[in-house]
């Protein structure tokens, strides 16, 4: 059982299309990571997020950490063919002490 | 700042053979974690090092051990190779040993095991 549940498992829009994608844990993580990874190379980190209820802005991505530091969601505005990658959430949950990933959403944007 | 660098990029061994997989961490960081990537999964866990010390480990066997060095760089060595251990093997680096901490990834070493 994954500690981290990433959804979807696969997307594939349009370019300019807005999306969202979101990363579920039934525990409470002291922060969480978002990554972004391209084939055949190693995750390149986004972001981090920390306080319960946070929100952060990368240019065209909003990050949102939930009330509960239990999940986050991605929100990607106006989807270029430069944002396709596999989009990873990592965090150590607050009773464990190890960092977990999920296993990804996988987004495509054709132009 | 020089980032992450792993060597080498591609390796293909034999079951049952050995193989050490090196990784030089970003400048200032004293902290080097290793994960196993298998296709269309998230990267999995194997140990961390800080100060040349193991300071956790995820669940893999004996088989998988490690090395830091006093310049913080790493070895990832894993003995008697399974089919199973062919995958996507990541150093990461970071300022800070624990579980709230950004780590910075290397380009990984693509391991084929035939």
């Amino acid at each position: 059982t994954q500690l981290l549940e990433q959804s979807p498992q696969f997307l594939s829009i349009q370019e300019g299309e807005n999306l969202t994608v979101y990363c579920n844990s039934s525990s409470v993580f002291s922060s969480l990571q978002w990554y972004r990874q391209e084939p055949g190379e190693g995750p390149v980190l986004l972001v981090t997020v920390v306080t319960g209820g946070e929100v952060k802005k990368l240019k065209r991505l909003t990050f949102q950490f939930g009330d509960a530091r239990k999940d986050s969601s991605l929100h990607i505005t106006a989807a270029q063919p430069g944002d396709t990658g596999l989009y990873l959430c990592a965090g150590a949950p607050t009773n464990a002490g190890k960092s977990t990933f999920g296993d990804g959403t996988t987004l495509t944007v054709k132009p | 700042e020089t980032g992450v660098t792993q060597s080498p990029t591609h390796l293909i061994k034999t079951r049952g053979q050995q193989v050490t997989l090196r990784c030089s961490s970003q400048s200032g960081h004293n902290t080097v974690s290793w994960y196993q990537q298998a296709l269309g999964q998230g990267p999995q866990f194997i140990f961390q090092y800080y100060r040349e010390e193991e300071n956790g480990r995820g669940n893999f066997p004996p088989r998988f051990s490690g090395l830091q060095f006093p310049n913080y760089s790493s070895e990832l060595n894993v003995n008697a190779l399974e089919l199973d251990d062919s995958a996507l093997y990541l150093c990461a680096s970071s300022l800070a040993r624990g579980p709230t901490y950004e780590q910075y990834f290397g380009p990984g070493t693509r391991l084929t095991v035939t």
